[in-house]
């Protein structure tokens, strides 16, 4: 079993739609965990940054952490076609990063 | 936020050349760096890390007389793909860490094609 778990995809929405990106984790050690998009041909980017339970909201990012069920979400509201990209989970046990595989996005307008 | 600044972007050439990859981070000192390789609609693969003035730690079955990493400073660090074969192609992505359980800073990564 793998330390991170992410859902490849890929995920198609319309344009407006209310997307939901998740993570599950194996450890409970895990206390720092970041979200980073990642377009074609480009290096991931930063979207969020997190160390405790529960929301964190930037715009039209909302990241959210459930340590007692080991869970970890990202939500895009009013989706957008340039949220178009591949969204990576990331998270930090003792020093170490540990990355999902990543879960492509694709909004239609 | 953080800039991390790699080049080239993209770099074509000939079986058996050497390639270096340059990776700056433009606004903040990194005390650690990683190296990544990704293929097409994979993950990031670490290939190795550093810290400043040390060797390079490299992950089980990257070798590192194919691709010599140098640290050279808080805001530079190389990756030297040597005598590169087609198997080498690949987009190689550096990135830097600003301390422990800080987040990672990408830089936008370099597309190698060897013919």
């Amino acid at each position: 079993q793998k330390e991170v778990e992410q859902d490849p995809g890929p995920l198609s929405v319309p344009e407006g739609a209310i997307v939901s990106l998740n993570c599950t984790y194996s450890n409970s050690a895990f206390q720092y965990f970041m979200w980073y998009r990642q377009y074609s041909r480009k290096g991931p980017e930063l979207l969020m940054y997190t160390y405790s339970s529960g929301n964190k909201e930037d715009g039209r990012f909302t990241a959210q952490v459930d340590k007692s069920s080991k869970y970890i979400s990202l939500f895009i509201r009013d989706s957008q076609p340039s949220d178009s990209a591949t969204y990576l989970c990331a998270m930090i046990r003792g020093n170490q990063f540990y990355f999902g595989t990543g879960t492509s996005l694709t909004v239609i307008p | 936020g953080a800039v991390v600044s790699q080049h080239p972007s993209w770099v074509i050439c000939k079986s058996g050349t050497s390639v270096k990859i340059e990776c700056r981070s433009l606004d903040f000192q990194a005390t650690t760096m990683f190296w990544y390789r990704q293929f097409p609609k994979q993950s990031l693969m670490l290939m190795a890390t550093s810290n400043e003035g040390s060797k390079a730690t490299y992950e089980q079955g990257v070798e590192k007389d194919k691709f010599l990493i140098n640290h050279a400073s808080l805001t530079l660090s190389t990756l030297t793909v040597t005598s590169a074969h087609p198997e080498d192609s690949s987009f190689y992505i550096c990135s830097f860490g600003q301390g422990s359980n800080q987040p990672q800073h990408f830089g936008d990564g370099t597309r190698l094609s060897i013919l």
